[in-house]
């Protein structure tokens, strides 16, 4: 199969703080990799694309100082959300390209954040 | 405006009934993925479509992909509880703006009662 996790599932920040969330790709390679972010009930919007080794490409709205993506490896890639604020809770999913079939992406359970 | 045009967005039925969820775009894709995401989870792949007429099944579960490329459904014969879920569409568009990154649907919420 093919693998992401994602961590933490669930975290809570107080107003002004950062938070990373981590997203791995278990058992494949990975060239690129997604951040989403989804509001209840809704479908997923995507923030930016992320590949190995270069700089990361923000959607239009997303600004790419609070949201900081950095993709070190085949098989990691981080968001940091910087000076969090309540407006910044969401549920944030990652997902990742295989390097071996592009046209499939497999998508990580999901980060719960919660800024108080 | 959104590129996938997927509908409903609810659909609440009983247990036994049949249904179709429909995602459909003005643009051609290159591939078109259904996901089904519970909450508090990520989406969960259920098929991959790519070539136009394609239909892949999947136990209860019918996928087509339009002839042009352009649209697709899926169909689930004898819905049961364990259905219920968030159903995504989603595709890599052949030329655009979002050429390379997969564009999603709005989503449909189902509700199978038992």
């Amino acid at each position: 199969g093919a693998v992401v996790s994602q961590h933490p599932s669930r975290v809570i920040c107080k107003s002004g703080t950062s938070v990373k969330i981590e997203c791995r790709s278990l058992d494949f390679q990975a060239t690129t990799m997604f951040w989403y972010r989804q509001f209840p009930k809704q479908s997923l919007m995507l923030m930016a694309t992320s590949n190995e080794g270069s700089k990361a490409t923000y959607e239009q709205g997303v600004e790419k100082d609070k949201f900081l993506i950095n993709h070190a490896s085949l098989t990691l890639s981080t968001l940091t959300v910087t000076s969090a604020h309540p407006e910044d809770s969401s549920f944030y999913i990652c997902s990742a390209r295989r390097r071996d079939r592009a046209s499939e992406q497999y998508f990580g359970p999901g980060t719960r954040l919660t800024v108080t | 405006t959104q590129l996938l045009e997927q509908s409903p967005q609810f659909l609440s039925i009983q247990e036994g009934e049949n249904l179709t969820v429909y995602c459909n775009s003005s643009s051609v894709f290159s591939s078109l993925q259904w996901y089904r995401q519970e909450p508090g989870e990520g989406p969960v792949l259920l098929v991959t479509v790519v070539t136009g007429g394609e239909v892949k099944k999947l136990k209860r579960l019918t996928f087509q992909f339009g002839d042009a490329r352009k649209d697709s459904s899926l169909h689930i014969t004898a819905a049961q509880p364990g259905d219920t879920g968030l159903y995504l569409c989603a595709g890599h568009p052949s030329r655009g703006t979002s050429y390379g990154k997969l564009t999603f649907g709005q989503g449909t919420i189902l509700t199978v009662h038992p």
